[in-house]
């Protein structure tokens, strides 16, 4: 596609409800990341695939993170039994080179 | 590890108004420096960027230079419109080849008319 493109747009989630964020990347591009990011703050590194392979999940704040990109292309993040200090937005780049482009990304709010 | 300080606002300014927001970093190797702008109810973009030392990158109006002697990647531009008012963030990556960003807190900047 021409963008980043990320559903849904918007999420709400009751406190310990699992949800799962979508990322279609600009075809062909390998790199694939996810930010978080929280009110008022930048985005903070999640996790980072080159095609399936994830290379770094360094970022992810607990095991209730996860993230996968099984043919290379679409990536799914998952959260399971969300906590309030989940809520934030969640931001997927794509990239073939140095530089990112950033999807609108999924706002979550857990109540 | 790599880190961003950027100058906190919020920033109002008067429209035609001369615009500086500071960024000094930390990182090791020789990192690629970034400004993004995140417009209301959209993504992030990429406004500049500069790759080595000395390096300027621009677009929009808006400057920054690359100064690797003071740890710097302020944001300029000489006249600012209203159209400006967003919220701009500055980052940085190693320049291995690795693209993960470190970013600041971000500024956000609004013009009045």
């Amino acid at each position: 596609g021409a963008g980043v493109s990320q559903s849904p747009r918007y999420k709400v989630a009751k406190r310990g409800q699992d949800v799962a964020l979508r990322c279609d990347p600009i075809s062909g591009h390998v790199s694939l990341f996810w930010y978080q990011q929280a009110l008022g703050q930048g985005p903070e590194f999640l996790t980072y695939f080159q095609n399936e392979a994830q290379l770094d999940k360094s970022g992810l704040p607990s095991d209730r993170f996860f993230a996968e990109r099984p043919e290379g292309s679409v990536s799914t993040l998952k959260i399971q039994r969300t906590q309030q200090e989940d809520s934030a937005v969640y931001l997927c780049a794509s990239s073939l080179g140095r530089f990112l482009t950033f999807g609108s990304g999924t706002r979550l709010t857990v109540v | 590890g790599n880190s961003v300080t950027q100058m906190e606002g919020p920033v109002t300014l008067s429209e035609e108004a001369f615009l500086t927001i500071n960024c000094t970093y930390t990182a090791t190797g020789y990192p690629s420096l970034f400004w993004y702008v995140q417009y209301p109810g959209e993504g992030l973009q990429l406004l500049l960027k500069a790759t080595k030392a000395d390096d300027k990158g621009s677009n929009k109006g808006f400057e920054a230079t690359y100064r690797k002697e003071t740890t710097s990647f302020h944001l300029e531009k000489g006249s600012v419109q209203v159209s400006d008012s967003a919220v701009y963030f500055c980052a940085l990556s190693n320049g291995f080849g690795n693209e993960k960003l470190t970013f600041g807190t971000g500024t956000r900047l609004t013009i009045i008319p």
